[in-house]
């Protein structure tokens, strides 16, 4: 079955930081994707990657930027954290066409 | 641009009720159409799939979906649904780029014992 890792259920930090979010998968996927989830709005794509090194522009990437260095992993980062980044950060990764399989997700917060 | 529209954003059934859940999309070309639900403090799983051929398909624990190509809908529904489907039900379509999924809003589901 396949697993899809991230490192934080909760985390909580202050606004200008820099943040972090790790999320790892174990099925060799060439895909992975990072969305936020706001309620009343659905899942927003903010950036994905078909491929090490690789990365693409979601709907919502202003504010974020992304690392995928290894293909098993693919890093969320926040420059300089604000409010309106407090969120549940959701994790996907898929083959090809192929459904995607979701982390547990970071409820993050932004004080 | 594609864009996918959940018609109800909340629906209180009780139990045993029929369940249908609107979906309809955006997309001139060849689409792979989802459902994903999202138990209560639990990660999004997949529910069903349509990707070609019978344009009904079935689900996971009773879920089945319609795809009207004409309408551009993917319907769920459920003849009788179950306190346990409380949940938040996404539809997601995927067309052109690679393995990029286009969400809806989502539905609320509540049902009541």
């Amino acid at each position: 079955d396949v697993k899809v890792t991230q490192s934080s259920r909760y985390l909580v930090k202050r606004t200008g930081e820099k943040v972090f979010l790790e999320c790892v998968q174990d099925m060799d996927h060439e895909n992975m994707f990072w969305y936020r989830q706001d309620p009343g709005l659905g899942l927003r794509l903010i950036y994905f990657s078909y491929d090490v090194k690789m990365k693409e522009k979601g709907d919502i990437p202003e504010g974020y930027s992304v690392s995928r260095e290894k293909k098993e992993r693919f890093s969320l980062i926040l420059e300089s954290a604000s409010t309106n980044q407090t969120s549940m950060y959701l994790c996907a990764s898929s083959f090809q066409y192929q459904p995607q399989h979701f982390g547990d997700g970071t409820r993050l917060s932004i004080l | 641009a594609q864009s996918v529209s959940q018609h109800n954003h909340h629906v209180i059934l009780s139990e045993a009720a029929s369940l249908e859940l609107g979906c309809n999309y955006s997309y001139g070309g060849t689409v792979n159409l989802f459902w994903y639900v999202q138990y209560p403090g639990q990660h999004l799983q997949l529910l069903l799939k349509y990707f070609s051929g019978d344009p009904l398909v079935k689900g996971i624990k009773g879920f089945e979906a319609e795809f009207i190509k004409s309408k551009f809908s993917f319907n769920l529904r459920k003849p009788s649904v179950q306190w346990s489907d409380t949940a938040e039900y996404f539809c997601a379509v995927n067309g052109g780029s690679q393995g990029n999924l286009i969400f809806g809003k989502g539905t609320k589901l509540s049902v009541k014992p």
